[in-house]
């Protein structure tokens, strides 16, 4: 079975420092994508990032990064330079390409950028 | 460009009501159509996905129902609403057959009173 899991129910950071949230996934699957999602209070999921299971190198988006580590199985997203604005529940999910049309969402993460 | 809404944002109903929520997708066709829940506090619940008019797959066994009748529109239904169907509903799409993300909705929170 496919499943995500976040282990940081909360995280606190101070504005401007970077901060790591946490994400291991679980399928046999060969093929699949990893994402992250951001959902501020307003309740819109706002898509960060993505990896893809069998690139090489490490995603970026302006100051979000995606840290993969296929053999571990984790996909953690590093946040630099927090702000205010980063206040948010953040989520990673994980699409299998061969399951369907499914994307299995973790449990959350949310993280407070602290003045 | 592509867009996606979703309609009400807001809903209070009474328990036995009906629901009726719509999304309709521009600028694309033929996409994935997806109905998620979310519980407050909580992550997101798969509940309907479409890979095409007229094709609907549950992934959760429940009193709602998922419609497709044309290519861009996905519409959760229910005819009796109970208090657990209470919660946040996203509407979201990606490409068919692709390997892309998905684009969600701006969300429908209901209330079932």
């Amino acid at each position: 079975a496919q499943k995500i899991t976040q282990t940081q129910p909360g995280m606190f950071v101070q504005e401007k420092e970077a901060v790591t949230l946490d994400c291991t996934y679980d399928t046999s699957d060969q093929s699949y994508g990893l994402f992250w999602y951001k959902q501020p209070s307003s309740g819109e999921m706002i898509f960060l990032i993505y990896q893809g299971s069998y690139d090489e190198q490490n995603a970026t988006e302006g100051r979000y990064s995606l840290n993969f580590q296929k053999a571990r199985k984790s996909a953690n997203l590093v946040i630099s330079a927090s702000q205010l604005g980063d206040s948010a529940m953040y989520f990673c999910a994980m699409r299998v390409d061969n399951y369907g049309q499914n994307f299995v969402f973790g449990p959350g993460t949310r993280l407070s950028v602290l003045p | 460009s592509q867009t996606i809404h979703q309609w009400p944002a807001t809903l209070v109903q009474p328990v036995g009501s009906p629901l009726s929520l719509e999304c309709t997708v521009e600028g694309t066709s033929n996409p994935n159509l997806y109905w998620y829940r979310q519980a407050a506090g909580r992550g997101l619940q798969l509940l309907f996905y479409s890979v095409g008019i007229g094709q609907i797959s549950s992934e959760v066994p429940q009193n709602l129902s998922a419609s497709r009748p044309q290519d861009r529109q996905f519409i959760l239904s229910s005819k009796k609403l109970l208090l657990s169907d209470s919660g946040f509903y996203l509407c979201a799409w990606s490409f068919g057959g692709g390997t892309g993300e998905l684009f969600f909705g701006e969300g429908s929170r209901l209330t079932v009173l």
